[in-house]
């Protein structure tokens, strides 16, 4: 069983809806959070980081994480096109820094059509 | 310029070639890491460095081999590549304060 697993997708939802990506992991030495977002033909870059249980809102983003039932969760309202991207969760261990080595789920591929 | 810069870009070889994928960065950090992305794999470690003289395998090293020259260039070798080893390859810099920054990637196709 893989330590993290990430909702495969692929998802293509109509501009302007709610999209839910969703990560879960069994390893409970993670406590950072991430959210990286890849276009096509790039390397991935952070949107998101988080290390506690609840909510964290940038924009259109919301990162929620569950440490209890080990389930992270990213949501974008207000889709546009230019979200479409693949979308990768993160998740790093207490021990060193925060920003160590970092375990990644499969990616899931977002389209968001006008 | 890009922070994070990776040769070549794309690369085709033959089974038994040894390859190398270089990666300069000029952002001044100590750590670089090297991942392999696979479809509905996500990324994987293969390589990572905290400083010049530490380096450690990751999750799947084997078949590769990393040489760290400087604080700011980090190659890794393929030394007889095989065609489960065509792959997205991805270098990576952090510091121990922030987030891991990505170069473009290397596409490598081995036939």
């Amino acid at each position: 069983q893989k330590e993290v697993e990430q909702d495969p997708g692929p998802l293509s939802v109509p501009e302007g809806a709610i999209v839910s990506l969703n990560c879960t992991y069994s390893n409970s030495a993670f406590q950072y959070f991430m959210w990286y977002r890849q276009y096509s033909r790039k390397g991935p870059e952070l949107l998101m980081y988080t290390y506690s249980s609840g909510n964290k809102e940038d924009g259109r983003f919301t990162a929620q994480v569950d440490k209890s039932s080990k389930y992270i969760s990213l949501f974008i309202r207000d889709s546009q096109p230019s979200d479409s991207a693949t979308y990768l969760c993160a998740m790093s261990n207490a021990g060193g820094t925060s920003y160590g080595k970092l375990t990644f789920g499969q990616g899931t591929i977002l389209t968001v059509h006008p | 310029d890009a922070d994070v810069t990776q040769t070549p870009r794309n690369r085709i070889t033959k089974t038994g070639k040894r390859i190398m994928l270089e990666c300069s960065q000029t952002k001044g950090h100590d750590r670089m890491y090297w991942y392999r992305q696979d479809p509905g794999l996500g990324l994987r470690l293969i390589y990572y460095s905290f400083d010049v003289k530490d380096i450690n395998k990751g999750e799947i090293s084997d078949g590769y081999s990393v040489s760290r020259q400087a604080q700011a260039k980090f190659s890794l070798s393929l030394e007889s590549a095989i065609p489960n080893q065509t792959a997205l390859y991805f270098c990576a810099t952090s510091d121990p304060l922030s987030e891991q920054f990505f170069g473009p990637g290397t596409r490598l196709t081995v036939l």
